[in-house]
């Protein structure tokens, strides 16, 4: 079964605006990794952060994670059209697989 | 090379033929990911390879996948007899080691079955 998932399943926002994506979990986690994709190709790591993090930044991405909570927000500021992709996040499960979710759709409107 | 480059990046068979794609990681990473990922889904864990390892086939959907992965560095997904259910992307992705480092992820094999 799936270990993360992400939502909104879809999120379609105005060019400038903040857009923020959310991913729970079911079990502990050593860390948390955000990803992205666009049109359905290749997957291109945004963001790693590790369970006693609280709070990690990336230029215009801003993630943070409850582990009490077991869930993971992603922020992107000042949202531009070329963000416009599906956002993944995945933890890491038994020994090597990074567990993902079905992933935000985010489009930026111009 | 820079990247994990995956080959062919399209691929049109007909239902029943044997297709094979191929992965070559990033030089130096030792493990190896095969990932399926069907229109507008999640990743669907395939295959992993660690090293030497004896590899993890736990994803395969069924008997008509297989994948090798030769001398630690290229590895090949042979998907047999093909269904239509079996059109998707495969995605490889490789690691330095094992999970807890960022993947690196292939541009992928668009795969459709007539």
């Amino acid at each position: 079964s799936q270990q993360g998932e992400e939502d909104p399943q879809a999120l379609s926002i105005q060019e400038g605006e903040n857009a923020t994506m959310n991913c729970s979990y079911k079990t502990s986690i050593n860390n948390l990794q955000w990803y992205r994709q666009n049109s359905g190709r290749g997957l291109v790591h945004l963001i790693l952060i590790r369970s006693n993090e609280r709070e990690k930044h990336s230029g215009r991405l801003r993630v943070t994670l409850d582990t009490s909570k077991k869930s993971s927000s992603l922020l992107i500021t000042a949202s531009r059209a070329a963000d416009t992709a599906s956002y993944f996040c995945a933890t890491d499960g038994s020994n090597y697989q990074l567990i993902w979710g079905a992933g935000t759709k985010l489009i930026i409107k111009p | 090379g820079a990247g994990v480059s995956q080959s062919p990046s399209n691929k049109v068979t007909e239902k029943g033929k044997d297709v094979e794609l191929r992965c070559d990681p990033i030089s130096g990473h030792t493990a190896l990911y095969w990932y399926r990922q069907s229109l507008g889904q999640g990743l669907e864990f395939l295959i992993y390879f660690q090293g030497n390892s004896a590899p993890d086939k736990s994803g395969l959907p069924s008997d008509r996948f297989s994948a090798e992965r030769t001398g630690g560095s290229v590895s090949t997904l042979t998907i047999q007899r093909t269904q239509q259910e079996d059109s998707a992307v495969y995605l490889c992705a490789s690691s330095v080691t094992k999970s807890g480092n960022t993947i690196y992820f292939g541009e992928g094999s668009w795969l459709t079955v007539v």
